[in-house]
């Protein structure tokens, strides 16, 4: 079945350094690739997505390239900063016989120090 | 107003007991999610709404009821918790409209502690 794997549980950084957080997947359908964000005491809300192979998508100094070859779509930014402090999800979308269900990785905590 | 709400934020209860879990949202989605999550695990799936129709998954089916009474509430119904029941319990809606690309927009979840 679908399955999203993602390695780090926990990534603690200084402030102004790059970050990656990896994700892999599983299917075999078309992927469909999310990533998500939950500050704390906060709604998870979707950071970016891509369905598009080897093409960078881009949001608030995140950024994503989705891999087919592969299978991956890992997070990255150049610079964190420490309202980046956060759990952060990978998900990929799988098709039910009634419509569309996300399959999550377990989430990366991502701590930043000054 | 892109906003999921849910109610209670945090829910005390005792074994045996039932629990029921309620959200809403005003984007008039067709599809409703509830998820549950643990510390240090994936959130996982229990069920969702698409419109009228209830969808269960296989390995919670007999753990979780739901209804929604129309297309802005959902609830999530435990009929006797167990001490297994103890998670954050997240809700989400989308638009069948965006396919496979929808974006998910969740609530801030109830945290449901079981004694």
């Amino acid at each position: 079945g679908d399955s999203v794997t993602q390695t780090e549980g926990l990534v603690t950084l200084t402030k102004g350094l790059p970050v990656m957080l990896n994700c892999t997947y599983q299917t075999t359908y078309s992927p469909f690739l999310f990533w998500y964000v939950q500050h704390l005491n906060e709604a998870p809300k979707l950071l970016l997505k891509s369905s598009t192979d080897n093409k960078r998508t881009e949001h608030q100094g995140f950024y994503a390239t989705l891999h087919k070859s592969s299978s991956s779509f890992h997070l990255q930014k150049s610079s964190v900063q420490l309202s980046d402090s956060a759990l952060y999800f990978c998900a990929l979308s799988a098709a039910t016989s009634s419509g569309q269900k996300l399959v999550f990785g377990q989430g990366t905590i991502l701590k930043v120090y000054l | 107003d892109t906003t999921v709400k849910q109610n209670p934020r945090y829910k005390l209860a005792r074994v045996g007991k039932p629990v029921n879990l309620i959200c809403s949202q005003t984007m008039n989605h067709d599809t409703m999610y509830w998820y549950q999550k643990k510390p240090n695990q994936a959130p996982k799936l229990l069920l969702f709404y698409y419109d009228k129709i209830l969808n269960r998954e296989a390995d919670t089916f007999e753990k979780f009821q739901s209804s929604r009474p129309n297309n802005s509430f959902c609830s999530l119904y435990i009929g006797s918790a167990g001490l297994e029941y103890s998670a954050m319990y997240l809700c989400a809606s989308s638009s069948f409209l965006g396919g496979h690309y929808a974006e998910q927009f969740f609530g801030p979840g109830t945290r449901l502690t079981v004694l």
